[in-house]
């Protein structure tokens, strides 16, 4: 069966920074691989998402995730980081053969601090 | 927005009530789900349906009651809730099957739910 970790519950970064946010995966077969953003009262947002070829994967509001099979790691990525960013995030995997059965990750909460 | 619209907002009901939250999804999908987000938990899948058939179940306790009456509706019966199952309950649709098929999800903006 699948999984998802994502090791870090709070993230804190300056405004202006490179900022990371972790995800491992686990899965039978090839990985289909997301990330999507909450906001405060609000349902969660598709970020962007990883099928297969080039390991970069861009996506929105200048978001970027890294796909390592060798580490079975999709950690999410951003170059400078806006206050604005500061949400909850979500790492989810599916498996190959089913649409509809993605699981989340725990989230993991990100602060960018002014 | 995303397409994917939730009522009510909010809802505070007692053990006893009745009450039933709805989702209603506009982008012409065929796969609808209802999803739990409670504090400091993973967000938990509760139903699947595909093509108005449940396809998922994930153990989800009797006193929660799904509907889905086509495939832009959803609703979910509660009754005689606890204090536990107070949490955000989030709805989502995505397209798949067929030619179009996706797995990227929408989610509304989530019914928030406290039990009394």
């Amino acid at each position: 069966a699948q999984s998802v970790a994502q090791p870090e519950d709070q993230v804190n970064v300056a405004e202006g920074n490179p900022l990371t946010v972790k995800c491992t995966y686990s899965v039978s077969g090839n990985p289909y691989l997301f990330w999507y953003v909450q906001y405060p009262n609000r349902g969660l947002q598709f970020l962007l998402k990883y099928i297969t070829g080039d390991n970069l994967v861009k996506g929105s509001y200048g978001f970027e995730a890294e796909f390592n099979k060798s580490q079975t790691s999709f950690h999410l990525k951003k170059p400078s980081a806006l206050v604005s960013d500061s949400a909850l995030y979500f790492c989810a995997v599916r498996e190959e053969t089913s649409y509809d059965k993605v699981i989340f990750g725990p989230g993991t909460s990100l602060s960018v601090i002014p | 927005e995303t397409g994917v619209t939730q009522t009510p907002r909010h809802l505070v009901m007692g053990m006893t009530n009745k009450k039933s939250l709805k989702c209603e999804q506009h982008l012409g999908h065929n796969a609808m789900y209802w999803y739990k987000q409670s504090a400091k938990k993973p967000l938990e899948l509760m139903f699947v349906y595909n093509f108005k058939e449940q396809t998922e179940n994930n153990s989800v306790p009797s006193r929660f009651s799904p509907e889905c009456p086509n495939s832009s509706h959803l609703f979910l019966h509660l009754h005689t809730l606890q204090p536990e199952d107070s949490a955000l309950y989030l709805c989502a649709s995505s397209q798949a099957e067929g030619l179009a098929a996706t797995d990227t999800q929408y989610f509304g903006p989530g019914t928030r739910l406290t039990v009394l």
